[in-house]
């Protein structure tokens, strides 16, 4: 079945890891995205990629980063310099031809302790 | 920053009832307008949405109305049920190119259709 995929599923970390949220779809979909979800303040744009080999930060790009060296991957890296990790992320893509329907993942929880 | 803000934050409606959800934006050209539905656990999952140039849209028992003078739009669930209990968020999508060109959500509405 076509879809997006994320894992894992819940992912704890230490204060002062890294840790790399998977991301991979096979719609041959060529925008990808990173979503950050909180309580009450709906979904923020992390990072977005429109095209293998580059991307483009977000809203809230800062203690994040991500790499596109496959068109159907796109891996988000939380870094400890981001205060704040604890959150729903959101992996989605889009039709490069459209641009218009972006289509979710399942989401990972990751939780820091 | 562009912002969308949506109303209410939450939303108890009996069941065969009305669920009305409001958003509005500000000050910026938006060219497409999506309601995306989320489910516990789950991402979100495109709903119905709008352009600028329709100001009425209607699938099944969802209705987007579109205001483009008063800068609102808002989704109409006709004869909810308990299974659209579910979050919804608003969005819209600049119509200018780089990062104004991507979506922005508005904070959700979690809505409750009693049984």
């Amino acid at each position: 079945d076509g879809g997006i995929t994320q894992s894992p599923k819940y992912l704890f970390r230490k204060e002062g890891q890294n840790v790399t949220l998977s991301c991979e779809q096979n719609l041959n979909h060529d925008a990808m995205y990173w979503y950050r979800q909180d309580p009450g303040q709906g979904l923020r744009l992390i990072y977005y990629s429109q095209i293998v080999n580059d991307f483009q930060k977000g809203d809230i790009a800062e203690g994040y980063s991500v790499s596109r060296e496959k068109k159907e991957s796109f891996p988000l890296t939380v870094t400890s310099a981001q205060k704040n990790p604890t959150a729903f992320y959101l992996c989605a893509s889009s039709s490069g031809s459209s641009g218009n329907t972006i289509y979710f993942g399942e989401g990972s929880w990751l939780t820091v302790v | 920053q562009q912002q969308v803000k949506q109303s209410p934050q939450s939303l108890i409606v009996q069941k065969g009832g009305i669920s009305i959800i409001n958003c509005a934006y500000e000050n910026t050209a938006f060219d497409y307008f999506p309601w995306y539905q989320q489910f516990p656990g789950k991402g979100p999952a495109l709903l119905i949405a709008i352009r600028p140039d329709v100001s009425e849209k209607k699938e099944g028992r969802f209705t987007i109305s579109f205001n483009k003078s008063a800068k609102q739009f808002s989704l109409h669930i006709m004869d909810s049920q308990p299974g659209d209990s579910a979050t919804y968020f608003c969005a819209a999508r600049g119509a200018s190119s780089g990062s104004a060109r991507q979506l922005t959500f508005g904070s959700g509405t979690q809505l409750t259709v009693l049984p």
